[in-house]
């Protein structure tokens, strides 16, 4: 069945630092992939996305990683803020159809 | 452009009590989503509507909850009776429509506590 799964529950590191959030899924036919952002008492809010036929994605600050090969991607985000603590989720698109969210990975930025 | 617009944000009941949510989604958007987030966990879809139609309902316990479209347009929650597992954020989302149908736009959620 699909899944989506992160490895870690929380990250902590420090303002400056680059952050990495990884996540796992299961799903081989998984052809999009979204990181959300999840502030305290706020809805999601996307972040970046990337599709099937690309390994690799730039925003500005955050690049996404996609590696088919082994069902991973990551979300790099480039010296990290105080206001990028937030819980970070991973989410499937299969077919455009339902949109599939990981547990999520909380992001701690310490000054 | 306008969001998604939900209420209440917070909401505490009873156990087999009952509550209803309401969502306005961003505007002119014929698909609109709720989901279900228990505390730590990613948001799990419970409905999607295409304007009044249902597209998917696979995963809402219909024998408690249940979700209307009216005019295509905001739509409602219900939970009748509530349970205790109940207890979550209440979702509800549309596509963007600045990056196209496959970003959500989320509203800040609806809280429920059942006690």
């Amino acid at each position: 069945g699909e899944s989506v799964g992160l490895h870690l529950p929380t990250l902590s590191v420090q303002e400056g630092d680059n952050s990495i959030i990884n996540c796992a899924y299961s799903n081989s036919a998984s052809d999009y992939f979204i990181w959300y952002k999840q502030e305290s008492g706020k809805g999601p809010q996307f972040i970046i996305d990337i599709r099937s036929n690309m390994d690799k994605r730039q925003g500005q600050r955050v690049t996404v990683l996609l590696n088919k090969t082994v069902k991973h991607l990551s979300l790099q985000i480039a010296a990290t803020q105080p206001g990028d603590s937030a819980v970070y989720f991973c989410a499937d698109f299969p077919g455009f159809q339902k949109l599939v969210f990981g547990t999520g990975t909380r992001l701690l930025v310490s000054p | 452009e306008a969001g998604v617009a939900q209420s209440p944000r917070y909401k505490i009941i009873e156990k087999r009590q009952s509550v209803a949510f309401w969502c306005n989604p961003i505007s002119g958007h014929a698909t609109l989503y709720w989901y279900q987030q228990i505390l730590g966990q990613g948001p799990k879809l419970l409905i999607q509507f295409q304007n009044n139609g249902v597209v998917d309902d696979s995963q809402l316990p219909k024998d408690r909850f249940s979700a209307e479209r009216l005019k295509g347009v905001d739509s409602t929650l219900k939970i009748q009776p509530a349970k205790l597992e109940d207890s979550a954020v209440y979702l509800c989302a549309s596509p963007s429509p600045d990056s196209g149908a496959n970003v959500l736009t989320f509203g800040a959620g609806s809280r429920l506590t059942v006690l």
